[in-house]
């Protein structure tokens, strides 16, 4: 089941800040936020295995709210090199071992 | 360099034909993933493989078939090519043998033109 991202596109100027939302409807067991930059292989940012756990990288967070099977990925302070293509990827309770990615939030810091 | 490495990088081909993509993982990654990836649908989670066996299976067309050989190395055979399956496909490899706390490590993908 593929989960859905919002919003599909973003453009930032630097410094300013994003949230990217990702919503299942089924049961979610983890969720695992990846970045592509354009030409390249999607990158590991953080998986969040419980519910309500909250996870940073740099000025790079998510959450991830079990309950309403919804992750949100926050960016703070953005740069330059936050641009690319940002997805989340979900494993359902039941879904064995396939992680599913959503379709993509692109986004765009401009100077 | 994330360590997995995919060929062809480029494959132009005409529609009918057959191809194979392959993919080596990481040293020592036992679990390798294979993803389609176009504009309009993301990446698409096509099949998983651990060890030499099938573990997961997504949206894999039945015109599509991968395997996992012994020294772990993976290929994908697409058949009976449309232009639809123009895409991007990546490999991906993980330590373990499932998702729940493995990072994918992806290659750079190989680009598949069907004319």
């Amino acid at each position: 089941q593929q989960p859905v991202q919002s919003p599909q596109a973003v453009i930032l100027r630097e410094g300013e800040d994003a949230v990217i939302n990702c919503s299942s409807s089924k049961a979610l067991y983890s969720v695992h936020w990846y970045r592509q930059k354009h030409g390249e292989a999607p990158v590991f940012l953080m998986i969040l295995l419980k519910g309500g756990e909250q996870k940073g990288h740099d000025k790079i967070s998510a959450s991830f709210n079990e309950k309403k099977q919804q992750s949100s990925l926050y960016l703070t302070a953005s740069q330059l090199s936050y641009s690319g293509t940002y997805f989340c990827g979900t494993k359902g309770s039941n879904s064995g071992y396939a992680l599913n990615f959503g379709k993509g939030t692109s986004l765009l810091v401009t100077p | 360099d994330s360590g997995v490495t995919q060929t062809p990088k480029h494959l132009i081909t005409a529609t009918g034909q057959r191809v194979t993509l392959r993919c080596s993982p990481r040293s020592g990654d036992l679990s390798v993933y294979w993803y389609q990836q176009s504009l309009d649908q993301g990446l698409q989670f096509l099949i998983q493989y651990y060890n030499g066996e099938e573990r997961a299976k997504g949206n894999i067309l039945e015109r599509f078939s991968a395997q996992q050989f012994p020294d772990l190395h993976s290929e994908l055979n697409l058949s009976s090519l449309e232009l639809g399956d123009s895409a991007l496909y990546f490999c991906a490899s993980s330590a373990g043998q499932g998702i729940p706390t493995g990072e994918l490590f992806f290659g750079e993908g190989s680009r598949l033109t069907v004319l």
